[in-house]
């Protein structure tokens, strides 16, 4: 089944813990992208990977990093989480680079930091 | 950076109605999206809107993508029940050439009338 998956589901941790969130997808996709919703903010786009090796910051990178090292990977690292960063993190990837394709995402990771 | 208004926020719909929401900015955008939002899922996308002045359909859904290219409409005709959930408009941002950058609305939220 063709699918985007991210672990973990849901994350408690503390200020300062480093973590990892993973994403995978199974459709040989070039394209990859983190966003972050927030109630009344809607989807911002934290890191987006346009093919292995090449990332680009979104609208929302402090504090955020990523690595495309292989096709179907795109993890997300949080160095050391603050609680502005609790939020609920959504990967998505498409065939290509170039938002017209459809960009499909993964069920989500609820993360809260303390 | 490009913003997206959405408006309404929110409304409730009652099963047969027709539905309609839009999505403005003060910037012009060479792509209109259509997203919804299931609770607890990701994002998928209706409808993809590349030329202005373009009309498509999904269904009972109908969205256009403005003359001006600052806006777009969405329209849902005969609303049932599973068409609650959170709409988003969303469109590429350019940087140095790179269209990657996917910036969304807040989004309309969809209730049934009680």
């Amino acid at each position: 089944e063709a699918q985007v998956t991210q672990n973990p589901r849901y994350l408690i941790t503390v200020t300062g813990k480093k973590l990892t969130v993973t994403c995978s997808q199974n459709m040989n996709h070039e394209y990859m992208s983190w966003y972050r919703q927030d109630p009344g903010l809607g989807l911002r786009q934290i890191y987006y990977s346009m093919n292995v090796e090449v990332t680009d910051k979104g609208d929302v990178p402090e504090g955020y990093k990523v690595s495309r090292k292989e096709k179907r990977n795109f993890p997300l690292i949080l160095e050391s989480p603050s609680p502005n960063q609790t939020s609920l993190y959504f990967c998505a990837s498409s065939l290509v680079a170039g938002p017209g394709n459809t960009q499909y995402f993964g069920p989500g990771t609820r993360l809260t930091v303390l | 950076g490009q913003q997206l208004n959405q408006s309404p926020q929110s409304m409730f719909i009652r099963e047969g109605e027709d539905v309609s929401m839009n999505c403005t900015s003060s910037s012009i955008f060479n792509t209109w999206l259509w997203y919804k939002q299931d609770p607890g899922e990701g994002p998928v996308l209706l409808i993809a809107l590349y030329k202005a002045g373009e009309l498509t359909s999904n269904g009972r859904l109908t969205a256009q993508f403005g003359i001006t290219r600052k806006d777009s409409f969405l329209n849902i005709s005969a609303s049932i029940p599973s068409d609650v959930g959170i709409y988003f408009c969303a469109g590429p941002q350019w940087y140095g050439g790179s269209q990657g950058n996917l910036i969304f609305g807040k989004g309309t939220k969809l209730s049934v009338k009680p």
